[in-house]
């Protein structure tokens, strides 16, 4: 069974980097598939942040691609979100997911609130 | 870049009640790309359709999807205790990558 797991702080500071990591098991990130970051602010819906393929290509949702940066480590079987400058407006529960071309966003992690306040 | 608007807001049912929720799309979009899900409070969504009208493995009959260019239609036959969440329709383009609609919530009447 494939399961993701998000980690990383709860609480940002204005103007910092929000940086967290998705830990993948069941499934190995070397095999394929994309990976990729959405977030729901508090009370409203969901937003695409960015994908990454496991060759560690990826595309970012344009809105937000000057502060996005998603890596992969495939010895951790790992994927991670680095969202720099943040403002209150970065508030929001952060999840992780693989994507599968075609068909949409099949797994997903549980999300992980990250507040950013000073 | 595509905006997805989702009709209505909110749907108030009755269990049993059959439900149809709305998906329209500024601009046409590939069947093949048009998925929906589900979001129960305090949870991760849960792909329901795909492809516009293929079930997710696991989820059950009563969800059926359909559609094409602009207009999309998730309709639920009868609704269990279970199906009372938010719905949401997403799409993918070349670019930006993944849009979502702004939600149906289906509540208890």
């Amino acid at each position: 069974q494939v399961q993701l797991q998000e980690s990383g702080p709860g609480l940002v500071k204005p103007s910092e980097t929000l940086s967290l990591t998705c830990t993948v098991s069941g499934y190995s990130i070397s095999s394929g598939y994309y990976w990729g970051w959405i977030r729901q602010p508090p009370g409203k819906g969901l937003e695409w942040i960015g994908s990454i393929y496991h060759s560690g290509s990826t595309y970012y949702n344009p809105s937000l691609k000057s502060r996005v940066t998603i890596s992969v480590d495939t010895s951790k079987n790992q994927f991670s979100l680095k969202l720099s400058s943040v403002t209150a407006a970065d508030t929001a529960v952060y999840y992780c997911a693989r994507v599968k071309m075609g068909i949409g966003f099949d797994y997903w992690g549980q999300g992980t609130l990250v507040t950013v306040s000073s | 870049e595509i905006v997805l608007t989702q009709s209505p807001g909110t749907l108030s049912l009755s269990p049993g009640e059959r439900a149809t929720l709305s998906c329209r799309a500024s601009q046409s979009v590939s069947s093949s790309y048009l998925a929906w899900y589900q979001q129960k409070p305090g949870q991760a969504p849960r792909l329901l359709i795909y492809g516009a009208s293929s079930r997710a493995t696991g989820i059950p009959d009563r969800f059926s999807g359909s559609g094409s260019g602009t207009d999309f239609t998730l309709t639920i036959s009868r609704l269990e205790p279970e199906d009372f969440a938010v719905y949401y329709c997403q799409q993918y383009g070349s670019s930006p990558g993944w849009t979502f609609g702004q939600g149906t919530k289906v509540e208890i009447k």
